[in-house]
């Protein structure tokens, strides 16, 4: 086990409505990387956050946002969300600036849009 | 745009058997690569990575290589077993200052192992 968590590990919301992920880093990691994989396909990179700002975005739409606590813990939010939501939602510690470049993944959230 | 791609989407070998996969990188750049494996349910477990200053890097019976003359890169497991069955991806560093906080991943390749 990588000792990243995510909560919830399910979750099923209806088109339109908003969803808040959560994540908790590795100890020791000070960026979080939030992931979206849809089924059978590779992860695809949403944004990073570093000392709780954006830190790098993927081709996401701004209704995908996020937050970085003190304790390095994440939030990812979607707004208005979208059939195609419909995805495993991942996210990854590491040590920016640290000298590992090693992304430790969590278990996901696997979000069902009916 | 630069992408990461995998020759095979599922790949099936005997038990006791080397298994090899492969990807395709396009982006020239790159100077970290990391290969994931990710069983039903879970999410991708570390598993070997290499910097493009290497060419080859051995770990407990997997190995990865570095072709970067024809942008390749490839696992091996060797003395496949049941529980390396998963899928398996390669992934590209493509962050700001070679960080590699910010990976691309390939499509993945579905390993079967047959007892």
């Amino acid at each position: 086990e990588t000792g990243v968590t995510q909560s919830p590990t399910h979750l099923i919301k209806t088109r339109g409505q908003q969803v808040t992920l959560r994540c908790s880093s590795q100890s020791g990691h000070n960026t979080v990387s939030w992931y979206q994989q849809a089924l059978g396909q590779g992860p695809q990179f949403i944004f990073q956050y570093y000392r709780e700002e954006e830190n790098g975005r993927g081709n996401f739409p701004p209704r995908f946002s996020g937050l970085q606590f003190p304790n390095y813990s994440s939030e990812l939010n979607v707004n208005a969300l979208e059939l195609d939501d419909s995805a495993l939602y991942l996210c990854a510690s590491s040590s920016w600036g640290q000298g590992s470049y090693e992304q430790y993944f969590g278990p996901g959230t696997r979000l069902t849009v009916t | 745009g630069e992408s990461v791609g995998l020759h095979l989407p599922t790949l099936s070998v005997q038990e006791g058997d080397n298994s090899i996969i492969n990807c395709a990188y396009s982006n020239s750049a790159s100077d970290y690569f990391i290969w994931y494996k990710q069983e039903s349910g879970k999410g991708p477990q570390f598993i070997i990575d290499i910097r493009s200053n290497m060419d080859k890097r051995q770990g407990q019976r997997v190995t990865v290589l570095l072709n970067k003359t024809v942008k390749h890169l490839s696992l091996q497991i060797a003395a496949t077993q049941p529980g390396d069955s998963a899928v398996y991806f390669c992934a590209e560093n493509n962050g700001p200052n070679n960080a590699g906080n910010m990976l691309t991943f390939g499509g993945g390749t579905r390993l079967m192992v047959k007892p």
